[in-house]
Parts: structure tokens; sequence; C-alpha cells
């Protein structure tokens, strides 16, 4: 089965600061990675995805990840942290469902991420 | 129209109630799933309806029974739950299964007393 994992279950950065969030995988075949943050009291939100293609992935808010086949990592970072983005950031992974033809996504624990200003 | 809907938003009911979770998208998604979601924890997967037809059932006890009315509209019924069932259910839809983004809605913070 694929998993992912989140090594740290917080992380601190000052606004303005480059951040770093750290997930890794492991997947048979070809993994399909994803990067979702959490608001308080609130559903998850989608932010970005590895498929195939650019190891540098962009997405929503300013976000990106690198995909790192060699270290089995898809860490999401931001140039400049923002006090509005501390939230809970979880990476996912797609895996087969028992059934052929059907899917499921795997979340890793979760990191919280405070900006501090 | 990008939303997943749900509600009720909060619902608290008792070990012999009967109650219903209700999950609504008009993006024309054909696949949409039920998560149970503890304080701080990742949302853990239930159901997965795939065209209106359950594909997945993560060995969720019976108590718990899910529904898919039409390709817009997911249920949860809940019937004689326990209180370590109190958690936020969010729903979520995509495109199909399989398909490489969730839309999530805001969650059901349900309390069982």
């Amino acid at each position: 089965a694929q998993s992912v994992a989140q090594p740290e279950d917080q992380v601190n950065v000052a606004e303005g600061n480059p951040l770093t969030v750290k997930c890794t995988y492991s997947v048979s075949g070809n993994p399909y990675l994803f990067w979702y943050v959490q608001y308080p009291n609130r559903g998850l939100q989608f932010l970005l995805k590895y498929i195939t293609g650019d190891n540098l992935v962009k997405g929503s808010y300013g976000f990106e990840a690198e995909f790192n086949k060699s270290q089995t990592s898809f860490h999401l970072k931001k140039p400049s942290a923002l006090v509005s983005d501390s939230a809970l950031y979880f990476c996912a992974v797609r895996d087969m469902g028992h059934v052929s033809g059907t899917y499921k996504y795997i979340f890793g624990t979760g990191t919280r991420l405070k900006v501090l200003a | 129209d990008t939303e997943v809907t749900q509600t009720p938003k909060h619902l608290v009911m008792g070990m012999t109630n009967k109650k219903s979770l209700k999950c609504e998208q008009h993006m024309g998604h054909r696949a949409m799933y039920w998560y149970k979601q503890k304080a701080k924890k990742p949302p853990e997967l239930m159901f997965v309806y795939s065209y209106e037809k359950l594909s997945i059932n993560e060995s969720v006890p019976s108590r718990f029974s899910p529904e898919c009315p039409n390709s817009s509209l997911l249920n949860l019924h809940l019937h004689a739950l326990q209180p370590e069932d109190s958690a936020l259910y969010l729903c979520a839809s995509s495109p199909f299964s399989g398909s490489n983004e969730q839309y999530f809605g805001p969650g059901t913070r349900l309390t069982v007393t």
C-alpha cells in the first residue's frame, strides 16, 4: 500500500521567511502526490499536485512543492511566509482500492504551520 | 459552482437517536467520499461512491449507513452511535474516482452524548 509521512508535528517560521513543510512517500509505481491545507473547523483545500512532468510544481496561494524521486520526498515550500498561512497541512497519496479500478487517498498525519508576526 | 455543501454544520445526538448528514455538489462530479476526522488527526476514509454506486467501504461499522440517491447528493445515516464516533465528518467530491484532486465540504461537527 502507498503511504506518506510527515515527520514534523509543527513548524514555526517568522513572517517573511521561507517555509518548508516536509513529506516523504512510499509507493509502488508512479506516485500521485497532493498537498492540502485545513483552517480551523473547515474542510480541506487543495493546494497542488504532482502527477508527472516538472519536479517543481506550483500551486495556490504562492505555494510550490518539489518532487524528488531519489529522496522520495515531496516537500511543500513558500518563499515568503504570511501569518495567514498558519494552518494544518496534509500531504496525501493516491492508492488503489481493494476493487480494481477504484482509488482512495491516504493522508499524512499533518503538520501544523505557525507563522509568527 | 465549485462548492461542496454539508448540512448540518453541527449535530448533537444521543446514542439511541437516528440522524442523517447531507452532502451536495453541483460540479457534475461522479465520485463522492465520506471521511471521519478526529481533532488534530488526518481524515480517515469511510466510503467512496463512484457513479452512484458504493465502490469502497473501509470496514465501517454498520451504525453508519451511506446513501447516494443521485449524482449530486450523498447522505450518511447514523444510528445507535457511540461517544467515540464524535468527530468532524467531511464530504468530498472529485470528477471521477482516482481523479487528481478532491473538493471538500466544510464538514459536520458531530457530538454523540
